[in-house]
């Protein structure tokens, strides 16, 4: 059975500070791995998009590191802002006919002055 | 590019009413449509997926006759919560698939619309 877990459910820390997130997999076959970042009544919104042969990619302060061979990832969130208060999904992908996503349970960050 | 709308934002009504949520892809076509449902503190649930122009494909345990999906156009994509109940209160989000577009494995998350059934 498809799954993803992710770590930890939740995460208050301070404005300014960094912070690790974690998403360990079992999907198979694996095609790709997201991470949405979901505010508070909205949809979510794509971080990051990481293919197999991909172990790092930034988008600004935030960066998605990718090792296949462990079925893991991570989301670090450099110098946090207030406004990175959400929830952050990780999602993959898997490469059979429909690409289905399977979902993770996300990680409810809170940011505090 | 790639934006998807979803109308209305939020929405209450009755309980035993219907109501319908609009799912659209502004500035692509949208073979494929997927609706979620988020309640509190929890993840998205994927609902069904319909591909326009034929029948919704139901995850399992999601009512066919209670949530009917209509994907007549290649930009929209519509919900109706029939006899809505106020379990069926919940966070809809529907997501697009670009099939003729640059990154056609990509899902496009539209806002959501909250739906309070009183």
């Amino acid at each position: 059975k498809n799954q993803v877990e992710q770590s930890p459910q939740s995460l208050i820390i301070l404005e300014g500070k960094n912070c690790t997130l974690q998403c360990n997999y079992t999907v198979s076959p694996f095609s790709n791995l997201r991470w949405y970042k979901q505010d508070t009544g909205r949809g979510p919104v794509s971080l990051t998009i990481m293919t197999f042969s991909e172990n790092t990619k930034s988008n600004g302060r935030y960066t998605a590191t990718l090792d296949a061979d462990t079925k893991q990832s991570s989301l670090h969130i450099t110098a946090s802002q207030l406004s990175d208060s959400a929830s952050y999904i990780c999602v993959v992908s898997s490469n059979n006919a429909g690409n289905m996503l399977t979902f993770g349970g996300g990680t409810r960050l809170m940011v505090k002055p | 590019g790639a934006v998807v709308s979803q109308h209305p934002s939020w929405v209450i009504c009755k309980s035993g009413t219907s109501v319908k949520i609009e799912c659209r892809s502004l500035d692509f076509q949208a073979t494929t449509m997927f609706w979620y449902r988020q309640f509190p503190k929890q993840s998205l649930m994927l609902m069904a997926t319909s591909n326009e122009g034929s029948k919704a494909t139901y995850e399992q345990g999601v009512e066919k006759d209670k949530f009917l999906i209509n994907h007549a156009s290649l930009t929209l994509s519509t919900l109706t919560v029939t006899s809505a109940h106020p379990e069926d209160s919940s966070f809809y989000i529907c997501s697009a698939r670009d099939w003729g577009g640059m990154r056609p494995y990509e899902q496009y998350f539209g806002p959501g619309t909250r739906l309070t059934v009183t």
